[in-house]
């Protein structure tokens, strides 16, 4: 049973330097999301996407952005890595109607330097 | 705007003992709840849910109560085990699928 499944799952970048975190699901949901986890901070949303071809901001989307590229995949891309983004993102998704389980990836651990 | 707010961690228990991690809410309506564990190393996993007041969520061993007149979610699990070790988070979620996590609470179980 994959679910939610993300890459890479370390990396390390340069202040400046641009990368994409790949996210697929095999569970045929609409829903799909990108968060980030900070010690003391719990999880909190960056990009979310609620169907296919739609994408919208999250709680911190500054610095980030966002490809749904078709219902399984949904990308998110640092442009310009700062410091401030080295974190834990995980990938999750859920079917598309309100109070759905969300299922989530087993995270990927980024440090920028 | 709906927030929860978690117990601080790390709570620290011998083998056997009883847990309560207290999760309080803030929401307008009818949230769904949620308790999500996090073991070392991997992404987190659903352990439980409610989507209704007075609704009892249970797992594994742990259960959780909806508690409207509360606005609370708290687990409990009544022998925990030194595997039982890890971060849970509390969780809500409204009309969306948009889910607002607690800061998550680490439970250390010793032998």
């Amino acid at each position: 049973n994959a679910g939610v499944t993300q890459t890479p799952k370390f990396q390390v970048l340069k202040t400046g330097q641009s990368m994409t975190l790949q996210c697929a699901q095999d569970m045929n949901h609409n829903s799909m999301y990108w968060y980030r986890q900070d010690p003391g901070m719990g999880l909190r949303l960056i990009y979310y996407s609620a169907s296919e071809g739609t994408t919208d901001k999250g709680e911190v989307p500054n610095g980030y952005n966002v490809s749904r590229l078709n219902k399984r995949e949904f990308s998110l891309r640092l442009e310009s890595a700062a410091p401030s983004q080295t974190s834990v993102y995980f990938c999750a998704s859920s079917e598309s109607t309100g109070k759905n389980t969300i299922y989530f990836g087993e995270g990927s651990w980024l440090t920028v330097v | 705007g709906d927030s929860v707010t978690q117990m601080e961690g790390p709570v620290t228990l011998s083998e056997e003992a009883f847990l309560t991690i207290n999760c309080t809410y803030t929401a307008t309506g009818y949230p769904s709840l949620f308790w999500y564990v996090q073991y070392p190393g991997e992404g987190l996993q659903l352990l439980l849910k409610a989507t209704k007041a007075d609704d009892k969520g249970s797992n594994k061993g742990f259960e959780a109560t909806y508690r409207k007149e509360t606005t609370s979610f708290h687990l409990e699990k009544g022998s925990v085990q030194v595997s039982d070790s890890a971060v849970y988070f509390c969780a809500l979620n409204r009309r969306t699928d948009k889910l607002i996590f607690g800061t998550g609470t680490r439970l250390q179980v010793f032998p």
